[in-house]
């Protein structure tokens, strides 16, 4: 059984602080790993795609991705409360037709105040 | 419009009402979803439609019938559901090619079941 692992949280961290969100996945053969933010009672909403080893930088988010530890991990940098919201992690295969994208349950963040 | 839109955002329906949710995407996709979240547990995917034909049917109830016509719309037609089926219906669509797989969600349907 293919998963994506993540701790459920919530996950509290003061306003301006680094928020770490961490995520595992079973499948050596994912390649491409996405995170996505869901506010309470709203879809979810892509903020983040990484394929490769190492960081990707985007604005106050920085997404991290070790294939060989099957672990892909989401910071915020200065974390405002409007970073309030469940984060999921998601990952997919090469492109294929019966490949599909496995989510995780997410982890809910909340910025205090 | 842009991105992908659902209608209806709410429904409350009876157990023997027959009812469709409907998506559109606007971003020259062609392949295209429809995912169950219920609380507390992760998404789950009930159809895919790549390319208009139906390739994933993930042991979903026949009371859930899909239609794709076309590589911009996507129905869900509902009969006879249980109130366990109570839940946010997610319509995505992405590229059904190529080296990304990013899927963009549309606002989902909450669907109460009476």
């Amino acid at each position: 059984q293919k998963e994506v692992e993540q701790n459920s949280g919530p996950l509290s961290v003061p306003e301006g602080a680094i928020a770490s969100l961490n995520c595992t996945y079973s499948d050596r053969g994912s390649q491409s790993f996405f995170w996505y933010r869901q506010y309470s009672g709203k879809s979810p909403e892509l903020i983040m795609s990484i394929y490769s080893n190492g960081d990707k930088e985007d604005g106050r988010f920085t997404a991290q991705l070790n294939k060989a530890s099957q672990y892909v991990s989401l910071l915020i940098r200065d974390s405002q409360p409007s970073d309030s919201a469940t984060y999921l992690c998601a990952s997919q295969r090469p492109m294929n037709r019966d490949d599909k994208i496995i989510f995780g349950k997410g982890t809910r963040l909340h910025i205090l105040p | 419009e842009t991105g992908v839109t659902q209608t209806p955002r709410h429904l409350v329906m009876g157990m023997t009402n027959k009812k469709s949710l409907k998506c559109e995407q606007h971003l020259g996709h062609n392949a295209m979803y429809w995912y169950k979240q219920s609380a507390k547990k992760p998404l789950e995917l009930m159809f895919v439609y790549s390319l208009e034909e139906r390739v994933e049917n993930n042991s979903v109830p026949s009371r859930f019938s899909p239609e794709c016509p076309n590589s911009s719309h996507l129905f869900l037609h509902l009969h006879t559901l249980q109130p366990e089926d109570s839940a946010l219906y997610l319509c995505a669509s992405s590229q059904a090619q190529g080296a990304a797989y990013e899927q963009y969600f549309g606002p989902g349907t909450r669907l109460t079941v009476t």
